[in-house]
């Protein structure tokens, strides 16, 4: 299995300001995704990271406000472009080896926006 | 898209109990259903997943069922123990896609409380 890190591990943030978030994995790896998770609540997949080419975002989450990147089969991140406090979650980051479909998380940004 | 309902949304059982929580989808075109533990303040760890050409799965003391024709797919833990109190979520994609997995639709988790 992959092993994710992130960087930061959480934040405050001022109302109007950006946060990008880093994901890290130890091995390369095919597939990088983002996720959103709520206080209380699941699992919203919010792009898949493609290497090379643009993201692709899920309805209801568009590039001007999460952009992301991923430079390589290692390296992926995303930017929380002019929070507001419905901003305010934990940002996940997974990946997937494509041998299978295994996906492996990351243990999470978790952001507040004041 | 997919829709992943989870049932139930918390489960008490006695300390060497055996849990089970449930799972349905609506795309029949899902053919990779994998189950998540999630600790407090951590990410989400993969326990068993299973493919759609499979019916049952096992692994130690926990085990999967996956039902094609309902759409339905079931997590079973027996002999439970402390430490599998957690928040559980299942989750379905359609797999592979030949260019790596595809990204998961969760269900809404169930919360394992474990009593001693």
């Amino acid at each position: 299995s992959a092993v994710i890190s992130q960087k930061p591990s959480r934040d405050i943030c001022q109302r109007g300001t950006s946060l990008t978030i880093q994901c890290q994995v130890d091995s390369q790896v095919t597939m990088m995704f983002w996720y959103r998770q709520q206080p209380g609540q699941s699992l919203t997949l919010i792009a898949t990271a493609n290497q090379g080419s643009e993201a692709t975002y899920e309805s209801g989450f568009v590039i001007d406000k999460f952009p992301i990147s991923r430079p390589n089969l290692t390296f992926s991140t995303l930017t929380v472009s002019n929070m507001s406090p419905e901003d305010s979650s934990i940002y996940l980051c997974s990946a997937g080896s494509g041998l299978g479909n295994e996906q492996f998380f990351g243990p999470g940004t978790r952001l507040t926006v004041l | 898209g997919e829709n992943v309902e989870q049932h139930p949304s918390t489960l008490s059982v006695q300390e060497g109990d055996s849990a089970v929580i449930k799972c349905t989808y609506s795309d029949s075109a899902s053919n990779y259903f994998p189950w998540y533990k999630q600790e407090l303040g951590k990410g989400p760890q993969l326990i068993i997943d299973i493919r759609s050409n499979v019916g049952e799965k096992k692994d130690q003391r926990i085990a999967v069922t996956l039902n094609k024709t309902a759409k339905h797919f079931s997590l079973h833990i027996t002999e439970t123990q402390p430490e599998d109190s957690a928040v559980y979520f299942c989750a379905a994609s359609m797999g592979y896609s030949g260019g790596g997995a595809d990204g998961l639709t969760f269900g809404k988790g169930t919360h394992l409380i474990i009593q001693p």
